[in-house]
């Protein structure tokens, strides 16, 4: 069963503007970390943000933000004040207890950001 | 400090052939990985070792083996390629932590006719 959901395919944003990007997770472990990447053009996979099933605050890194909503078991990434250099496939992820720190996917969000 | 690498970074091979990637890192991690990328999807785990001498299947393991003879190097090996192995291939590499993030490599972009 998939763990983790991206249902937005893709989106496009203007420059400047803020982006939300949707990422539903299941789990039953009461404790597990959430992640998200960057992709780029290039394909490498950039890691963005880590937010923890216990935090009781929202991650944070620079631009991007983390909404948790641990009741609704979502995860969305906030990219505020969007740049052209944002435009990648974006993937949520989740590691659950004793997964001997494997990642499940989903499969991704692909953001176009527009002048 | 390079982090992790992936040898080689292309590659296409014919039905049958084998080939073996190998991904090194340099960070002195415990736990590696072997993903696989297929348009259209996430990541998706072929298999991961979580220390020197130990394997274990991940999500998608048939068609696959590895290696882990040394910490800092893990091999995945093809033994007949298969078209439904065409894929981009990505190692990973992290701490024991829970909140350890992954470090991938650069990815190997693998074509088999």
């Amino acid at each position: 069963a998939q763990k983790i959901t991206q249902t937005q395919p893709g989106m496009f944003v203007q420059e400047k503007e803020a982006v939300t990007l949707d990422c539903t997770y299941d789990t039953s472990d009461p404790s597990y970390g959430l992640f998200w990447y960057k992709q780029p053009s290039s394909g490498e996979m950039i890691f963005l943000i880590y937010q923890g099933s216990y935090d009781q605050q929202n991650a944070t890194e620079g631009r991007y933000s983390l909404n948790f909503q641990k009741a609704r078991k979502s995860a969305n990434l906030v990219i505020s004040a969007s740049q052209l250099g944002d435009s990648a496939m974006y993937f949520c992820a989740m590691r659950e207890t004793d997964s001997w720190g494997k990642l499940q996917f989903g499969a991704g969000t692909q953001v176009v950001v527009t002048p | 400090n390079a982090g992790v690498t992936q040898t080689p970074k292309f590659r296409v091979l014919k039905t049958g052939q084998s080939m073996t990637l190998l991904c090194a890192q340099d960070m002195n991690h415990e736990y590696m990985y072997w993903y696989r990328q297929d348009p259209g999807m996430g990541l998706r785990l072929i298999h991961y070792s979580v220390g020197e001498g130990t394997t274990a299947k991940g999500e998608v393991p048939d068609g696959y083996n590895v290696s882990r003879l040394k910490k800092q190097n893990f091999l995945l090996g093809l033994e007949s390629a298969a078209p439904s192995q065409t894929s981009v291939y990505f190692c990973a590499s992290t701490m024991v932590g829970a909140a350890d993030t992954q470090y991938f490599g650069p990815g190997t972009r693998l074509t088999v006719l």
